[in-house]
């Protein structure tokens, strides 16, 4: 496809209830990034994938948040036990390597809403 | 304290006005610097970046960073309606280059 896309766009659920979120990147990009986006604040890092191995999984919340991209390309971020603190826009990025001597551009999708009731 | 520090704004400006942006930071250890322009309802589109101190400028865009203040900025000549938008700012550095650090973001409104 030509950009990142994400499903589903929006996602209602309640409290306490297992969500899945959905990333495909960029055909080709080997590198892919989930970050979260709180009303009025800036993307926070979650975690960052090469290929199929989690290469940086520091802003992962906590245990209840969990990400996996099996084959090297899709990806789902997997949220347990939501909270009503978990609603924010879920954004994915994908880059083409994901080098490790330099900063390479990122592609953002328009993100998952998620609203916990 | 956050790591990276952004006016939300808004910033209102009329049309053909400079737009002036900014962030400072306080980890010493980022290297690359970058605008990212985000729309409502849209993910973040890359706009500038720069690598260690200096300028750069694309068309109607200047990035600027001085690593010695800890600030970097963005600006815009010739405003336009369509340039309406939240710009964040975002930084990383070599023991991570995967990790972006943002800033809040500032909403810009540039009136017709």
């Amino acid at each position: 496809g030509a950009g990142v896309s994400q499903t589903p766009s929006n996602k209602v659920t309640e409290k306490g209830k297992y969500v899945e979120l959905r990333c495909d990147p960029i055909s080709g990009h080997t590198a892919l990034y989930w970050y979260r986006q709180s009303l009025g604040q800036g993307p926070e890092f979650l975690i960052y994938f090469q290929g199929t191995g989690a290469a940086d999984d520091s802003g992962l919340p906590n245990d209840r948040f969990f990400a996996v991209r099996p084959e090297g390309s899709v990806s789902t971020l997997k949220i347990q036990r939501t909270e009503r603190g978990d609603s924010a826009v879920y954004l994915c990025a994908s880059s083409s390597r994901g080098s490790r001597s330099y900063q390479e551009t990122q592609y953002f999708g328009p993100g998952t809403r998620l609203l916990v009731l | 304290q956050k790591e990276v520090e952004q006016d939300p704004g808004p910033l209102s400006v009329p049309e053909g006005a400079i737009v002036s942006l900014n962030c400072t930071y306080s980890n010493s250890a980022f290297q690359y610097f970058m605008w990212y322009r985000q729309y409502s309802r849209k993910g973040p589109e890359l706009l500038m970046y720069t690598y260690s101190s200096g300028n750069k400028e694309d068309g109607r865009f200047t990035a600027q960073v001085d690593k010695s203040s800890k600030y970097i900025s963005l600006f815009i000549r010739d405003s336009q309606p369509s340039d309406s938008a939240t710009y964040l700012c975002a930084m990383s550095h070599g023991d991570s280059w995967g990790k972006l650090q943002f800033g809040a973001g500032t909403q810009v409104v540039v009136t017709p």
